[in-house]
């Protein structure tokens, strides 16, 4: 069974300090891994798609790395904005469309 | 173009009674899924749909869950007999199948039974 964990469970960081966000997975054949930013009350905003080890992808502050067990989830000099809770998932090439997804990680930025 | 919509926002009921929540995907995505979300976790996939045809459905799906999705269109979550235990937040998700895997997410319906 396909299995997603991310650590920390949850992480303050102070306005302008660096970190990363670690998620390991096992999956079968994985088809594509996804990270997602939740706000409280909404639901999941897509960030970012990888798809095989090696990849990197970003967007603002954030950048998306891939490996064949893990990823990461860099943000570089938050900002307060930047405090949600963030998901990630993995397709398995086994299923038709279902997501796993991690129990996310709560990040809290203080000005 | 307009996200995933879901209606209605949040629902409270009391148990024993059956709710029943909308989702309108982005439109030309044929691909639709529906998740539940507890607190304090990821969300936790149903089911999922290709056109009209249900293609997955998961073992959280009891035989009080039923959904569907008439025409390929707007699908709807039909859960029976609530209990206190369904209270979640249900969210549906689309995407747009061939040329692309990703999930977009609607706002959710917060459920809450009584």
């Amino acid at each position: 069974e396909d299995q997603v964990t991310q650590s920390p469970e949850a992480l303050r960081l102070q306005e302008g300090e660096s970190s990363s966000l670690n998620c390991s997975y096992t999956v079968s054949g994985l088809r594509g891994l996804f990270w997602y930013r939740q706000d409280p009350g909404k639901g999941p905003e897509f960030l970012f798609t990888l798809y095989s080890a090696g990849e990197e992808k970003e967007k603002e502050r954030l950048k998306a790395t891939l490996t064949k067990k893990e990823s990461f989830l860099h943000i570089t000099a938050p900002k307060p904005e930047d405090s949600a809770t963030y998901l990630c998932a993995v397709l398995s090439g086994t299923s038709y469309g279902k997501l796993t997804f991690g129990q996310g990680t709560i990040l809290t930025v203080h000005p | 173009d307009t996200g995933v919509s879901q209606n209605p926002r949040h629902k409270i009921t009391k148990r024993g009674q059956n709710v029943t929540f909308r989702c309108d995907p982005i439109s030309e995505h044929n691909r639709l899924y529906w998740y539940r979300q507890t607190l304090g976790q990821g969300p936790e996939f149903l089911t999922y749909f290709q056109n009209e045809a249900q293609l997955e459905k998961s073992r959280l799906l009891s035989d009080r869950f039923s959904a569907e999705r008439p025409k390929g269109s707007f699908s709807t979550l039909e859960i029976q007999r609530t209990e206190q235990g369904d209270s979640a937040m249900y969210l549906c998700a689309s995407s747009p199948g061939t040329g692309g895997d990703t999930q977009y997410f609607g706002p959710g319906t917060r459920l809450t039974v009584l």
